[in-house]
């Protein structure tokens, strides 16, 4: 079965440095890839996803993130992060199944900025 | 403007009681989705639906149930055979093999 592991359950960094949050997916072909972002009680929003082509892609807000199929990743990264950047981070695939697309989620990650 | 809503934001419950929760879209999307989420466990799907009159168990569906009667309806019915019900939901959009777009959330829990 598919499955999305996000190692790191919470990260802390300084506003102004960059910033790398690690995605690494199971699946048999190569999969549709997204990141979310989820401000507290609130509801996910795209940040930028991954269907084929060009293995670096540009999101919303600075971010951008690599697809590595040799290692089976889908790392986030931002270069200079800022206060307003303070979320919970979540990588996902989606697989194609007789019913339908699904979605699997990691577990997120939290992200802290120090100012 | 177009989007998904979801009403209510908070919903309190007696255990025993069966709740719906309400979620609408109106970005003439074909499919819709209910998530569940628990801290540190991310999301976690309950039920789907790729076309009116026509939904799927997700990973989780126990204790839950669901209608597509109209396009831009999909309601949950959370009931008392669910053991654990208080979380946070959260309703989800998309054209097929597209992002999903998702709405605010409604906090469920039981007293």
């Amino acid at each position: 079965a598919q499955s999305v592991t996000q190692p790191d359950i919470h990260i802390t960094v300084s506003e102004g440095a960059s910033l790398e949050l690690r995605c690494n997916y199971s699946y048999g072909a190569t999969p549709y890839l997204f990141w979310y972002v989820q401000s507290p009680g609130q509801g996910l929003q795209l940040l930028l996803k991954y269907f084929s082509g060009d293995t670096l892609v540009q999101g919303i807000k600075g971010f951008e993130a690599e697809f590595k199929r040799s290692q089976s990743s889908f790392n986030l990264r931002k270069p200079s992060v800022h206060w307003s950047d303070a979320a919970e981070y979540f990588c996902a695939v989606e697989i194609l199944t007789g019913g339908g697309n699904k979605l699997t989620f990691g577990t997120g990650t939290q992200l802290k900025v120090e100012l | 403007d177009g989007g998904i809503t979801q009403s209510p934001k908070y919903l309190f419950r007696k255990e025993g009681q069966n709740v719906t929760l309400s979620c609408e879209q109106n970005l003439n999307h074909d499919a819709m989705y209910w998530y569940r989420q628990d801290p540190g466990q991310g999301l976690r799907l309950i039920y789907y639906s790729q076309i009116v009159n026509d939904f799927q168990k997700g990973d989780i569906a126990e204790g839950y149930s669901v209608s597509r009667e109209k396009k831009e309806s999909f309601p949950l019915t959370v009931t008392s055979a669910q053991k654990n019900p208080t979380a946070f939901y959260l309703c989800a959009s998309s054209i097929m093999t597209n992002e999903q777009f998702f709405g605010p959330g409604t906090r469920l829990t039981v007293l």
